[in-house]
């Protein structure tokens, strides 16, 4: 069945240092992907998604791009700030049907 | 433009029981979608209401039920309580049934099972 699997964390990265945070899925067909994040006190809210192969999501400086050659859908930041604190959820959608898959969440901590 | 609301906050209820779980969706917003999260997982999809009606659903058996009503708010339902339903209960909202809409997700419902 169609399923994501994200790096475990936590993570633990100082202000200014690169992020990468992995998600692989498995899937049929052609899903679209999505990182939610969940900052502390708050519910999940969207980071960014990609809808189709070679797409580019991005947000908050934040990027993933859609690989359907290696079904990858890595989170990237190029300089992490305190603020960048949270969870963040990989998940996916397949185009056919109504479900909506979460990966495990990856917790990421980011000292000053 | 309000977000989305759940009630109660907390909750606990001893296994067997049943209980019923509030959301309130965005204005405007035909679609919603339930989830349970355990504690230190993802997410995991119950079920998506669409108008009214069922519109899919996840690996969760029967006793996990739903209504959804024209005034935006919805239900769920969940009969004969385990433990292992022990867990936070999101509801997430978005505009139409398309699977790349946004959800908007509401704080939760922490229910304890005992």
């Amino acid at each position: 069945g169609d399923s994501v699997t994200q790096m475990e964390g936590p993570v633990t990265l100082s202000e200014e240092a690169f992020l990468t945070i992995n998600c692989t899925y498995t899937a049929t067909g052609y899903p679209s992907l999505f990182w939610y994040v969940q900052y502390p006190g708050e519910g999940l809210q969207l980071l960014l998604k990609a809808t189709k192969a070679d797409d580019k999501g991005s947000n908050k400086g934040f990027e993933a791009t859609y690989r359907k050659e290696t079904t990858s859908f890595h989170l990237e930041k190029g300089s992490v700030q305190v603020s960048d604190s949270a969870v963040y959820f990989c998940a996916l959608t397949p185009n056919t049907g109504n479900q909506f898959y979460f990966g495990t969440g990856t917790s990421l901590t980011v000292i000053p | 433009e309000t977000g989305v609301t759940q009630s109660p906050t907390h909750l606990i209820k001893t296994r067997g029981q049943q209980v019923t779980l509030r959301c309130s969706s965005q204005s405007g917003h035909n679609t919603v979608s339930w989830y349970q999260q355990a504690l230190g997982q993802g997410p995991q999809f119950i079920f998506q209401y669409y108008r009214e009606e069922e519109n899919g659903r996840g690996n969760f058996p029967p006793r996990f039920s739903g209504l959804q009503f024209p005034n935006y708010s919805s239900e769920l339902n969940v009969n004969a309580l385990e433990l292992d339903d022990s867990a936070l209960y999101l509801c997430a909202s978005s505009p139409d049934s398309h699977p790349t809409d946004t959800q908007y997700f509401g704080p939760g419902t922490r229910l304890t099972v005992l």
